[in-house]
């Protein structure tokens, strides 16, 4: 079964401090990787897209990684700032097509 | 540029009633979908159209569940009757392709409680 497993489930970090986030995927056949961050009562907003190809991609202080041999990605985030409180949620691209598949998120709380 | 408009953004109603909520997707994008999202877990995909063709309902209880785009532009999808276990925020996406490229442009959801 195509699956997204995100850990932590949970994080608190002060303001200023970095913080990684992991992500493993079972999804076969893959086209490309997603992070999406979902503030508290809104939809999801891409912060990252990946391909097979691409080992790294940053989006101002979010820098996600992919390794898919081992079928693992990460999301780092520097500096922290209080409006990065937020769900972080990995999305796997199934096949040649837009269907995603979505891990149920690390909820981050930025604490001043 | 207007985003993915979604409304009502919360509705609360009794168990056995029927409810729709609607979406009108960014201008010019022909692929619409429709996510169910449970507290603490990501979207999951209940129906996907392709201009006014529903082209994967495969995850949608269509016991309850029906959903409609005529015209391949708004969207609404209704449940009737309701249960308790409906109680989730429906997202609706659009997106201009359906190629694992294109970008899904999320709405705010509809957080729907059912008593």
């Amino acid at each position: 079964k195509n699956q997204v497993e995100q850990s932590p489930q949970s994080l608190i970090i002060l303001e200023g401090k970095n913080c990684t986030l992991q992500c493993n995927y079972t999804v076969s056949p893959f086209s490309n990787l997603r992070w999406y961050k979902q503030d508290t009562g809104r939809g999801p907003v891409s912060l990252t897209i990946m391909t097979f190809s691409e080992n790294t991609k940053s989006n101002g202080r979010y820098t996600a990684t992919l390794d898919a041999d081992t079928k693992q990605s990460s999301l780092h985030i520097t500096a922290s700032q209080l409006s990065d409180s937020a769900s972080y949620i990995c999305v796997v691209s199934e096949g040649g097509y837009n269907k995603l598949i979505f891990g149920a998120g690390t909820r981050l709380a930025v604490h001043p | 540029e207007a985003g993915v408009v979604q409304s009502p953004r919360y509705k609360i109603i009794e168990k056995k009633q029927p409810v729709a909520f609607w979406c009108n997707p960014i201008s010019g994008h022909n692929t619409l979908y429709w996510y169910r999202q449970n507290l603490g877990q990501g979207p999951e995909l209940l129906i996907r159209y392709e201009n006014e063709e529903a082209v994967d309902d495969s995850q949608l209880p269509k016991d309850r569940f029906s959903a409609e785009r005529l015209k391949g532009v708004d969207s609404t999808l209704k449940i009737q009757p309701a249960e308790l276990g409906d109680s989730a925020v429906y997202l609706c996406a659009s997106s201009s392709g359906t190629s694992a490229g294109d970008e899904q442009y999320f709405g705010p959801g509809t957080r729907l409680t059912v008593t």
